[in-house]
């Protein structure tokens, strides 16, 4: 089945400590994105990719950056981890960014930091 | 700014009829999506509307008015799996999806 798969669900951390969280999909679609989630709020968009071209929302902090090496495959990377970081990061994908594409998420991946 | 509006929590019974409602505004109208998201998991599409109207899949049904800003998520026959929170998310002018915070909707027996 084609699918959105992020590695691991699970992330315990340090504060201070650099982590990376992975995404991967089956799709074939042409854009990426990771979504902070706080308990109890809506999804927050961090930045997604169309294709190789990167677009950051204005507000998402220097602390997490990402790369996509290819279609398949998104990281986010947060180089130094606050205690005001653990969250749900969920991942999505969708064919395009045309009104009638839908995004499709991945499990998600729950940061702990401690 | 941009805004959705949706209510906290709702209470229902099993085999029942419940509406959950939707106010937006934001900058532009390309559609409206309801996910449904059970605690601890990833958000599930349930249903996209972009002309008024009201899409029926299954139990579920989906309601949009696109001049009064509003929509509506209708669930029939209530069943515990239910339970879970629902968003509204609306594609602004930029196709950037403006989420809601969350319905959480707890069913009882």
């Amino acid at each position: 089945d084609a699918m959105v798969i992020q590695n691991p669900r699970y992330q315990v951390t340090q504060f201070g400590k650099p982590v990376t969280l992975s995404c991967s999909q089956t799709l074939n679609h042409n854009v990426m994105y990771w979504y902070q989630q706080k308990s109890s709020q809506a999804p927050k968009l961090l930045f997604h990719y169309y294709d190789k071209d990167f677009n950051n929302e204005a507000d998402t902090p220097d602390n997490f950056q990402s790369r996509r090496p290819n279609t398949s495959f998104c990281f986010l990377d947060i180089r130094s981890p606050g205690l005001g970081d653990a969250a749900m990061y969920l991942c999505a994908t969708s064919r395009g960014l045309a009104e009638t594409d839908t995004q499709y998420f991945g499990p998600g991946t729950r940061l702990t930091v401690l | 700014g941009q805004n959705i509006d949706q209510p906290t929590e709702m209470t229902a019974t099993e085999g029942a009829i419940v509406q959950i409602n939707c106010t937006y505004q934001t900058s532009g109208f390309n559609g409206l999506f309801w996910y449904q998201q059970h605690a601890g998991e990833a958000p599930t599409f349930l249903s996209y509307n972009v002309l008024d109207g009201l899409e029926e899949k299954g139990r579920f049904s989906s309601f949009l008015s696109r001049s009064k800003g509003y929509s509506y998520l209708l669930l029939k026959e209530l069943q515990m799996k239910d339970s879970a929170s629902y968003l509204c998310a609306v594609k602004d002018s930029n196709y950037q999806l403006i989420w809601g915070a969350g319905t959480k909707l707890i069913i009882k027996p």
